[in-house]
């Protein structure tokens, strides 16, 4: 399968911790990416290659991968955190790049 | 630090062709190691990767769009462009450009830094 399956919607409560997935069959051969997009910006990327994060993001955004599925984690998570969060990874046959649909992360 | 900057009409058409261009500031694209890719945004929906080109000039394209996208580069002007020949409203969206690596160790792969991102609309 050359697809990723994100959650619609997620909701987290301010300061509480919350975690985003992505499965995908793919996900078992090729690790995943995070990247951020709030309303009306481009995106910008969180976490690359599993758990790794670009300089100026905070370390409250972690990465994680077992079997099929990956997990962005944010903890103590701030009204800032509120976007749209896609997963991208390799297809199945590495020659092509591919996206989940995205989830909408809302903080109550 | 790293920029692109996109250029190109916000308007196309149908049948006509779409032809945006990214600017890489920052960097030289004929340093290698890096990727360089096409990814758009349909209105309210999700993010798809339109294909991607190395500076050698080697390409790699969604298997749904290949038969209309061609992704060329220029390295002596540092920029790249995407053309997408005999378009419909269907791709009306906002285009961006993004620097792609591809990595090594079970073949990550992420896009940092982005373009401003360009609407375009498909409308007679």
């Amino acid at each position: 399968s050359s697809e990723l399956t994100q959650d619609p919607a997620v909701s987290v409560a301010l300061g509480q911790t919350v975690r985003i997935t992505c499965r995908g069959d793919s996900i078992r051969s090729h690790y995943a990416s995070w990247t951020q997009q709030k309303p009306g910006q481009a995106p910008i990327l969180v976490i690359y290659a599993k758990n790794n994060r670009p300089s100026g993001i905070p370390d409250r955004f972690s990465g994680s991968s077992s079997g099929n599925t990956a997990s962005l984690t944010i903890t103590e998570a701030q009204a800032d955190d509120e976007a749209d969060y896609y997963c991208n990874s390799r297809d199945s046959s590495a020659n092509h790049v591919i996206f989940g649909g995205g989830t909408k992360l809302t903080v109550l | 630090q790293v920029r692109l900057q996109q250029s190109g009409p916000g308007l196309v058409k149908p049948s006509q062709t779409l032809s945006l261009t990214c600017t890489v500031s920052g960097v030289s694209m004929n340093n290698g190691g890096y990727y360089w890719s096409w990814i758009r945004q349909h209105p309210a929906k999700g993010l798809e990767c339109i294909g991607y080109i190395y500076n050698s000039g080697s390409t790699s394209y969604n298997p749904s769009l290949k038969s209309r996208v061609t992704i060329s580069i220029d390295t002596s002007n540092n920029q790249f462009s995407l053309n997408l020949t005999s378009v419909t409203a269907a791709d009306t969206a906002v285009y961006y450009c993004a620097r792609l690596q591809l990595g090594v160790v079970r073949g990550g792969s992420w896009f940092d830094p982005w373009g401003q991102g360009t609407l375009v609309i498909v409308s007679s």
